[in-house]
């Protein structure tokens, strides 16, 4: 498995504001993926990212409002700009060490004001 | 229709009780299926993973997969309070950047 920790854990943030939230993997991943977990609801994937490479995105989702880094293997940052209360949620980023496998950080969870 | 559907419960039983978790899909790509158990404000932990059709067993822990109805279970024996989460199954097809697709989850409690 993946040690995988984010930062930061919790965060209150007002409206028209960004934030940026950081996953670190304890080791080299080729693969990252962040996820966004609304309340009560289950997992949407936001976005792929693979180091030197750009970010593949999901239908619905786009880089001007969620910027990705992908600065080496071990690394990434989303971040959620231009914020409006929608964008209330939880934050997961995911490493897949194996084809069969994908590991969570422990979330961010995020309240727009 | 969404590609994984899965009874949001909420699913309540006693202690020691033979538990019972589904999901049904539409999307015979699928291949990996996986389960994940979240315990409340923490992420998704794997539970289990299975390659196509087949059982796997896991300690209390059983994984089915009937490829030919699309429908996964995850068996939960001997169940215990601290199984008390929900329960997600994710899915993917094979290539590509394994998009996981996930149920909606199931909230269960295990009651003393």
């Amino acid at each position: 498995s993946a040690v995988i920790s984010q930062k930061p854990s919790r965060d209150i943030c007002q409206r028209g504001t960004s934030l940026t939230i950081q996953c670190q993997v304890d080791s080299q991943v080729t693969m990252m993926f962040w996820y966004r977990q609304q309340p009560g609801q289950s997992l949407t994937l936001i976005a792929t990212a693979n180091q030197g490479s750009e970010a593949t995105y999901e239908s619905g989702f786009v880089i001007d409002k969620f910027p990705i880094s992908r600065p080496n293997l071990t690394f990434s940052t989303l971040t959620v700009s231009n914020m409006s209360p929608e964008d209330s949620s939880i934050y997961l980023c995911s490493v897949q060490p194996r084809v069969e496998t994908q590991y969570f950080g422990p979330g961010t969870r995020l309240l727009v004001l | 229709q969404k590609e994984v559907e899965q009874d949001p419960g909420p699913l309540s039983v006693p202690e020691g009780a033979i538990v019972s978790l589904n999901c049904t899909y539409s999307n015979s790509a699928f291949q990996y299926f996986m389960w994940y158990r979240q315990y409340s404000r923490k992420g998704p932990e794997l539970l289990m993973y299975t390659y196509s059709s087949g059982n796997k067993e896991d300690g209390r822990f059983t994984a089915q997969v009937d490829k030919s109805s699309k429908y996964i279970s995850l068996f939960i024996r001997d169940s215990q309070p601290s199984d008390s989460a929900t329960y997600l199954c994710a899915m993917s097809a094979i290539g590509g950047a394994q998009k996981l697709v996930f149920g909606q989850g199931t909230r269960l409690t295990i009651n003393p």
